[in-house]
């Protein structure tokens, strides 16, 4: 079982709609935890992190993190087609400090938003 | 792109041959990342550096070396290259005092 289980779609919505793609983990040390958003043949960029428990808003991004449940989600609201692209969930253990910072990543979700 | 610019951005080369490919950084970043990508496997690590001449290896580090002389320049190396190792490669570098990572553009290569 891997550590971390994202859906790897793919997901197509209509555009406007709310979109929740999700990832479990299995490993309760992760307290870091990332969005990346990646379009073809592009680099990953970082779109959300948050840490611990709890929900972080950014414009049209909701990123939420239930630790009790090992359950990470990002939420878009009024999508666009711009927004589709590969989204990619990563977290780590560690907090900054001295360690090499190891992310542990989710498998990726292809989303496709349709006019 | 955090300043990071990878070289070749594709490269096609056959079975048995040596390659090298190269990550630059402009804003001195103490650490550095090679990841590659596949389908069904997202991101996996290589390597990483913690430092001039300081590397390590990552979960998918067989068949690879690193090397890393200089601060801004972080060398991935096969050897002998396999058709296994047909991937898009990815070099990071890590944002000081936090985990966020930040990604270079890829490098495409396909081993014949």
């Amino acid at each position: 079982q891997k550590e971390v289980e994202q859906d790897p779609g793919p997901l197509s919505v209509p555009e406007g709609a709310i979109v929740s793609l999700n990832c479990t983990y299995s490993n309760s040390a992760f307290q870091y935890f990332m969005w990346y958003r990646q379009y073809s043949r592009k680099g990953p960029e970082l779109l959300m992190y948050t840490y611990s428990s709890g929900n972080k808003e950014d414009g049209r991004f909701t990123a939420q993190v239930d630790k009790s449940s090992k359950y990470i989600s990002l939420f878009i609201r009024d999508s666009q087609p711009s927004d589709s692209a590969t989204y990619l969930c990563a977290m780590t253990d560690n907090a900054g400090g001295t360690s090499y910072g190891k992310l542990t990543f989710g498998q990726g979700t292809i989303l496709t938003v349709h006019p | 792109d955090a300043g990071i610019t990878q070289s070749p951005r594709h490269k096609v080369t056959e079975t048995g041959t040596p390659v090298t490919l190269r990550c630059h950084q402009t804003e001195n970043h103490r650490y550095m990342y090679w990841y590659r990508q596949d389908p069904g496997h997202g991101l996996r690590l290589i390597h990483y550096s913690y430092g001039v001449k300081d590397t390590d290896k990552g979960e998918v580090s067989d068949g690879y070396s690193v090397s890393r002389s200089k601060t801004e320049d972080f060398l991935l190396t096969l050897e002998s290259a396999t058709s296994s190792q047909t991937s898009v490669y990815f070099c990071a570098i890590r944002a000081t005092n936090t985990d966020t990572q930040y990604f270079g553009p890829g490098t495409r290569l396909t081993v014949l």
